[in-house]
């Protein structure tokens, strides 16, 4: 099926640990994106990637570091987990400026929760 | 930067009956915007959308419609059906870097479709 895929769909893990999320999508898109939703449903941007270059970097953390090894995959590892960083981390993706029509492809999401 | 804010934050009809969901944005520069579906444990996805040089745009049973001089856009569902009950986000956005749409949400709306 094509899709944006992001592994793994739950996560639970303590204070302090190290954590990532891979994200991959076989729609043949030049851009990926990371979006926290948080508790409240509130969805915000907070990196951009376009053919494995970041394009968009919104005040995040340094704890949050996004990597990119391909313009297929789009990965979030974050450091020190703090407890606010409990949310759902949406993955996306768009197609390249010629044929962009605006709409973001989600993943289906990863719920994070930091005890 | 672009804000937006969305109204209600939930909403209860009837079935069978219609829904309206209103938004304002802030930035004149804004061109397109998207609403968004989100169902239970899913990611969002695109239900219509609007560019700045249109006033309304339907779709079935979804419609929206945009006023640039006032700054707002509303979404419009009419003859609901339980399937219609998620959570529904509007979305501002102008073209960024390379192609890369940076799109602001609204806080979002619960909207209930009672049987």
């Amino acid at each position: 099926d094509t899709a944006v895929s992001q592994t793994p769909k739950y996560l639970v893990t303590q204070m302090g640990n190290d954590k990532s999320i891979k994200c991959e999508q076989n729609l043949g898109h030049d851009t990926m994106y990371w979006y926290k939703q948080d508790s409240k449903k509130f969805l915000k941007i907070m990196f951009s990637y376009n053919n494995k270059e970041l394009i968009i970097n919104e005040t995040v953390p340094n704890r949050f570091s996004p990597k990119s090894p391909d313009k297929a995959h789009l990965n979030l590892h974050i450091n020190s987990l703090e407890l606010g960083d409990s949310a759902v981390y949406f993955c996306a993706s768009s197609p390249r400026r010629r044929t962009n029509t605006g709409e973001l492809f989600f993943g289906e999401g990863s719920r994070l929760t930091v005890l | 930067g672009e804000n937006v804010e969305q109204h209600p934050s939930t909403l209860s009809v009837q079935e069978g009956d219609s829904a309206v969901i209103k938004c304002t944005y802030s930035d004149s520069a804004s061109n397109y915007f998207p609403w968004y579906k989100q169902e239970l444990g899913k990611g969002p996805q695109l239900i219509i959308d609007i560019r700045s040089n249109v006033g309304e745009k339907k779709d079935q049973r979804i419609a929206v419609t945009l006023n640039k001089t006032a700054k707002h856009f509303s979404l419009h569902i009419t003859e609901t059906q339980p399937e219609d009950s998620a959570v529904y986000f509007c979305a501002a956005s102008k073209a960024g870097a390379g192609s890369a749409r940076q799109l602001t949400f609204g806080s979002g709306t619960q909207l209930t479709v009672l049987p």
